[in-house]
């Protein structure tokens, strides 16, 4: 069975501070992961795509990095705005790439303090 | 920019009674799914669908739950007598046909299901 897991569960932190979090993942097989930003009441919305062994993508203050050999992914977001605020959910694709099925994580969710 | 809407966003039923949840996928795409998230759970995958036809479907997608495209542009998923435990928030999902098996999903908003 696939299991993917997001570390921390929460976290809390202020304006301005830097943070990352962790998708950890079974490295065999590994055909893509996803990153997504979810904001309560809208719909989870795609950051990253990452493929290949230390990809590194970057959209504004929001980077991953990807290590398909030890099985994980990390999110950064540098200097942490209340905008910022959601659930970020990775997911790893599993089987064809056709079939396009996700194997979510449990989610990291953010608050930003102002 | 294109979106995919789902209604509604919210039902209470009764358990043992029938549910539709409406999709409408973005109109170019070609590859469909539901997904659902049971509150302090992780999302999981439903059922996907391609071509007029279900491509895979999961272990929760037993003959209570059945999909449909009727008409090209919605896609629906039915669930025949619900139960308690199909209470969860469901999200639907769609792609293009594209070489790259990369490439995202697009979720809708979601459809929260309470089942009393």
């Amino acid at each position: 069975i696939l299991n993917v897991e997001q570390s921390p569960q929460s976290l809390h932190v202020q304006e301005g501070d830097s943070t990352n979090f962790t998708c950890s993942f079974p490295s065999s097989n590994f055909y893509a992961l996803h990153w997504y930003r979810w904001e309560t009441a809208k719909s989870p919305e795609a950051l990253f795509v990452m493929t290949l062994n230390g990809d590194e993508k970057k959209k504004g203050r929001i980077s991953a990095t990807l290590n398909t050999k030890e099985g994980y992914s990390y999110l950064y977001i540098k200097g942490s705005q209340p905008e910022d605020s959601a659930t970020y959910l990775c997911a790893r694709l599993h089987g064809s790439s056709n079939t396009g099925k996700l194997i979510f994580g449990q989610g990291t969710t953010l608050q930003v303090k102002p | 920019e294109p979106e995919v809407t789902q209604t509604p966003s919210h039902q209470v039923t009764q358990m043992g009674q029938e549910v539709i949840l409406r999709c409408v996928p973005i109109s170019n795409h070609l590859y469909f799914y539901w997904y659902r998230q049971i509150l302090g759970q992780k999302v999981e995958f439903l059922v996907s669908f391609y071509n007029n036809e279900i491509s895979e479907k999961s272990e929760i997608f037993d003959d209570q739950f059945s999909v449909e495209r009727p008409d090209g542009s919605n896609f629906t998923l039915k669930i025949r007598s619900t139960k308690l435990e199909d209470s969860a928030m469901y999200f639907c999902a769609s792609k293009p046909d594209t070489s790259s098996g990369a490439n995202v999903l697009t979720f809708g908003a979601g459809s929260r299901l309470t089942v009393l």
